[in-house]
């Protein structure tokens, strides 16, 4: 079993409407949930970040977490061609640096 | 905001040469890096750790004497890919932990071998 889930997509969504983007874990000692957007043949660029249970919005991203069903979610509101990238969904266990990926979901905002 | 650079953004070597990549942190001091890879339409694959003045930690399956990390400095660490493989052509990245825990990537060095 994967220890981060992610549906690889291709998720098409037109300009302008809202993406959601869901990932699962399987570690329940897993303390902080991160967001990444990669674009081809690009390193991972930080979007979001988030501790404690509930919704944290920060401009068009809102991620939510469910500590209890283990899952995290990204909504990009308004989407943009420009967000057209993979997006990666990242765990890391208790203070340990360590992170640990999904295998990320392709995201395509069509005209 | 932090920045990490890597040295360099890409390489082609033969089949049996050896070849070093840099990672530095240009403005934060990091004990810890990291070293990530990845293979075309995959998810980074973490290395192995890597921690100033200490031998590197490395993950199930990679190995440590084919990929050589030093991590000699508080700025930088390396990484040696020896006696290369056209199977060890990848995309190769650094990241750096700040002091607050905070990680930030390099911006990946693309490997290919001939």
């Amino acid at each position: 079993q994967k220890e981060v889930e992610q549906n690889s997509g291709p998720l098409s969504v037109p300009e302008g409407a809202i993406a959601s983007l869901n990932c699962t874990y399987s570690d329940r000692g897993s303390q902080s949930f991160f967001w990444y957007r990669q674009y081809s043949g690009k390193s991972p660029e930080l979007i979001m970040f988030i501790y404690s249970n509930g919704d944290k919005e920060d401009g068009r991203f809102t991620a939510q977490l469910n500590k209890a069903s283990q899952y995290v979610s990204l909504l990009i509101r308004d989407s943009q061609p420009s967000d057209s990238a993979t997006y990666l969904c990242a765990v890391k266990a208790g203070t340990a640096s360590k992170l640990t990926f999904g295998t990320g979901t392709r995201l395509q905002v069509t005209l | 905001g932090a920045v990490v650079s890597q040295h360099p953004s890409w390489v082609i070597c033969k089949s049996g040469t050896s070849v070093k990549i840099e990672c530095r942190s240009l403005d934060f001091q990091a004990t810890t890096m990291f070293w990530y890879r990845q293979f075309p339409k995959q998810s980074l694959m973490l290395m192995a750790t890597s921690n100033e003045g200490s031998k590197a930690t490395y993950e199930q399956g990679v190995e440590k004497d084919k990929f050589l990390i030093n991590h000699a400095s508080l700025t930088l660490s390396t990484l040696t890919v020896t006696s290369a493989h056209p199977e060890d052509s990848s995309f190769y990245i650094c990241s750096a932990v700040d002091r607050v825990g905070e990680q930030y990537f390099g911006p990946g060095t693309r490997l290919t071998v001939t």
